[in-house]
């Protein structure tokens, strides 16, 4: 059972317009969520996160948006720059019993043309 | 020098010989994971400790075992690789954060094929 849901393989966008890459939950416990970015032959870097007690957290250029009520959330980039292109995995987590475990979602591959 | 480690980088071995995946960090981190990437499945947690003495399974842990030597060090081991073993390894540290929610930091990866 998919806990977390890119549903979305791939996206492609124009350089300097804007990139939303889509990301569902099921489990309603789950109270933090992030985005890491993965280039090939390099290891995920986190790159965003929110708590359940938000609804948008904004960085530079990146923001994510989180609308409980659908179990949904997402990231904005923009503009997009080619050096965004890689591979965006959200994951969720439940802060209750402290485990801390990171539940991810399938990834969405982002390429950006210029 | 990077935070977190992975020794090898990449690994081919054959079906049913012993392999050991090292992880080494400097981040003074207590908690540390490993995962598996397959294409199409994200990333599936095998094993985590939150320190020396506390090892846990995860959501994928049959066919592995694992060793935390160090704060520093958690190896994962494959004790009689199979081919659907074959996958990107990844090793990650954290530490508990306020309210209980940490971010994960990763390490480069292991390619590894069984043949």
């Amino acid at each position: 059972d998919q806990q977390v849901k890119q549903n979305s393989p791939s996206l492609s966008v124009q350089e300097g317009r804007i990139s939303i890459l889509n990301c569902d939950y099921t489990n309603s416990m789950f109270d933090y969520f992030l985005w890491y970015k993965k280039y090939p032959a390099e290891g995920p870097t986190f790159l965003i996160s929110i708590s359940s007690i938000k609804d948008k957290n904004e960085d530079g250029r990146f923001t994510v948006f989180l609308n409980k009520s659908a179990k949904h959330l997402s990231l904005h980039i923009v503009p997009s720059q080619p050096g965004d292109s890689a591979v965006y995995f959200c994951a969720a987590s439940a802060s209750s019993g402290n485990t801390g475990k990171l539940i991810f979602g399938q990834g969405t591959t982002l390429q950006v043309k210029p | 020098d990077a935070d977190v480690t992975q020794t090898p980088r990449n690994r081919i071995t054959k079906t049913g010989k012993r392999i050991m995946l090292e992880c080494s960090q400097t981040k003074g981190h207590d908690r540390m994971y490993w995962y598996r990437q397959d294409p199409g499945l994200g990333l599936r947690l095998i094993y985590y400790s939150f320190d020396v003495k506390d090892i846990n399974k995860g959501e994928i842990s049959d066919g592995y075992s694992v060793s935390r030597q160090a704060q520093a060090k958690f190896s994962l081991s494959l004790e009689s690789a199979i081919p659907n073993q074959t996958a990107l390894y990844f090793c990650a540290t954290s530490d508990l954060g306020q309210g209980g929610q940490e971010t994960q930091y990763f390490g480069p990866g292991t390619r590894l094929l069984v043949l």
